[in-house]
């Protein structure tokens, strides 16, 4: 059993649907990061989270320390968001430097 | 400047060449990073600096040298490659301050590499 497990693993909705792709870790972390990654390689930074809630235009992410969980939802879907969402999680015993990843959400979300 | 540049886009090479992958940043990050990532799969991590020093090494091949040769850059030597080393390379970097929790990491766009 991966460390970080994500689900679903592939999506498709319809524009303008609400989305939210959930992600559960089985060990002790000092930071959780949702990442975009599109077509093509380029991977972007969405959030970091330690604790609560963060909200950047139509995405919101959410931790829950206690149950080992995040969600990040996409309000009002848009076809621009159709890429791999990956959910890295720094955990207390691996360093710094090192990143557990899930094995990403793909998103497509239709016109 | 928040960009990780990572140069070429894309390399096809012999499995008897050399090349070299060049990642540049200059937002005064001291963590850099060298990740691999195949087709539907995550990245792994490769290589780390850490203040210019070589921090972590995940038992990669020596066919894959890494060096820093100063703060804001970070190259990969590539040298009799296999065609299983056929990934996207990614390069990344993050403040380097290990008593800050919150650091963000920046990616960059990758170089797409095809080993012949």
């Amino acid at each position: 059993k991966n460390e970080v497990e994500q689900s679903p693993q592939n999506l498709t909705a319809q524009e303008g649907e609400f989305i939210t792709i959930n992600c559960s870790y089985s060990v002790g972390i000092s930071a959780l990061h949702w990442l975009q990654q599109h077509p093509g390689g380029g991977i972007v930074s969405l959030f970091m989270l330690s604790s609560g809630k963060k909200k950047h235009g139509r995405l919101i992410a959410t931790i829950n320390i206690q149950e080992k969980h995040s969600s990040l939802h996409i309000t009002a879907s848009h076809p621009r968001d159709s890429a791999v969402y990956i959910c890295a999680v720094r955990s207390t015993t691996s360093g710094t430097y090192k990143y557990i990843f899930g094995t990403g959400t793909r998103l497509k979300v239709l016109a | 400047d928040t960009e990780v540049t990572q140069t070429p886009k894309h390399l096809v090479m012999g499995m008897t060449n050399k090349k070299s992958l060049k990642c540049e940043q200059h937002m005064g990050h001291r963590a850099m990073y060298w990740y691999k990532q195949k087709a539907k799969k995550p990245p792994e991590l490769m290589f780390v600096y850490s203040y210019e020093k070589l921090s972590i090494n995940e038992s990669v091949p020596s066919r894959f040298s890494p060096e820093c040769p100063n703060s804001s850059l970070l190259n990969l030597h590539l040298h009799a490659l296999q065609p299983e080393d056929s990934a996207l390379y990614l390069c990344a970097s993050s403040q380097g301050d290990r008593a800050n929790i919150n650091e963000k990491l920046f990616f960059g766009s990758g170089t797409q590499l095809s080993v012949l």
